[in-house]
C-alpha cells in the first residue's frame, strides 16, 4: 500500500458525459501527478500540482481539467467524455518537486460506453 | 524530443536466472533522474528503483540493480535470482526540470518455473 488513495476504483459512463476522479496523496506529501495508461500502454503524464498550484502540463486534452485543493486532494475532471478516454488512471504523489519518487495510487478504471 | 524507448515488448527469463531489460532515453538535459517501475497484474504501480543522473555509481537495491551509461544514454535493469513474482510490466522512465516524467512503452517480464 503507498498511502495514496483514489476513488473510485471503477467508472462506467457514457460518450459525452463528465465525471471526477479523486485522490488523496500521501500524508506529508505536496506534490500530485496525474497519468493516463490506455490499454497495454505506458503511462500519459497528464498534469502536477504543488500545494496548490499547478507546476507542469503534459498532454493533457483541453476537455480535461484538475484542481488541488487546500487539505492537499486533487481531483481530475473530464468532461464530453469519448470512446478513446477509456483507460486506467492514475494518480502519484511526492514530497516536493524535486527528482524524489512518486508513489502510486491504484488507479481508477474508467469505462466510457 | 524527449523520449524514453524500450525495444524488447517481451522478455522470458527462467526462475533463479538473470535478465537484463533495457532502456534508452533522449534528453538535452544534463540534471534529470530515472527510474524503473513495476506493474504487476494488479496494475499498482510499484517503484523498483531509482538513479541520480549526476550519481556516477550505479543503484542497487537487493536483486535488483541498473547498468546507467550516462553518455550512450542508457538505463538497463538487471534482475538476478529471478522470482515468480518478479513476472510484471516493468517501465522505464525519467524526469527532467522543472517537473516532466517520461516513460516507456513497457516491458513484459515472463518468469518460467
Amino acid at each position: 500500500d503507498s498511502g495514496v488513495t483514489q476513488t473510485p476504483k471503477h467508472l462506467i459512463t457514457a460518450t459525452g458525459q463528465r465525471v471526477t476522479l479523486r485522490c488523496s496523496p500521501r500524508s506529508g506529501d505536496l506534490s500530485v501527478y496525474w497519468y493516463q495508461q490506455s490499454l497495454d500502454q505506458g503511462l500519459q503524464f497528464l498534469i502536477q500540482y504543488y500545494n496548490g498550484e499547478e507546476r507542469a502540463k503534459g498532454n493533457i486534452l483541453e476537455r480535461f481539467s484538475a484542481q488541488q485543493f487546500p487539505d492537499l486532494h486533487s481531483e481530475l475532471n473530464l468532461s464530453s467524455l469519448e470512446l478513446g478516454d477509456s483507460a486506467l488512471y492514475f494518480c502519484a504523489s511526492s514530497k516536493q518537486t524535486g527528482g524524489e519518487t512518486q508513489y502510486f495510487g491504484p488507479g481508477t478504471r474508467l469505462l466510457v460506453l | 524530443a524527449q523520449t524514453v524507448t524500450q525495444s524488447q515488448p517481451e522478455m522470458s527469463v527462467q526462475e533463479a536466472e538473470t535478465v537484463t531489460l533495457s532502456c534508452t532515453y533522449d534528453t538535452s538535459e544534463s540534471d534529470y533522474y530515472l527510474f524503473w517501475y513495476k506493474q504487476p497484474p494488479s496494475r499498482q504501480m510499484i517503484l523498483v528503483i531509482r538513479q541520480e543522473a549526476y550519481k556516477q555509481q550505479n543503484a542497487t537495491e537487493n536483486r535488483f540493480s541498473v547498468n546507467f551509461q550516462k553518455a550512450a544514454k542508457s538505463f538497463s535493469l538487471k534482475i538476478s535470482d529471478s522470482q515468480l513474482g518478479d513476472a510484471a510490466m516493468y517501465f522505464c522512465a525519467y524526469r527532467i526540470p522543472p517537473y516532466k516524467y517520461i516513460f516507456g512503452t513497457g516491458t513484459r517480464l515472463k518468469v518460467l518455473a
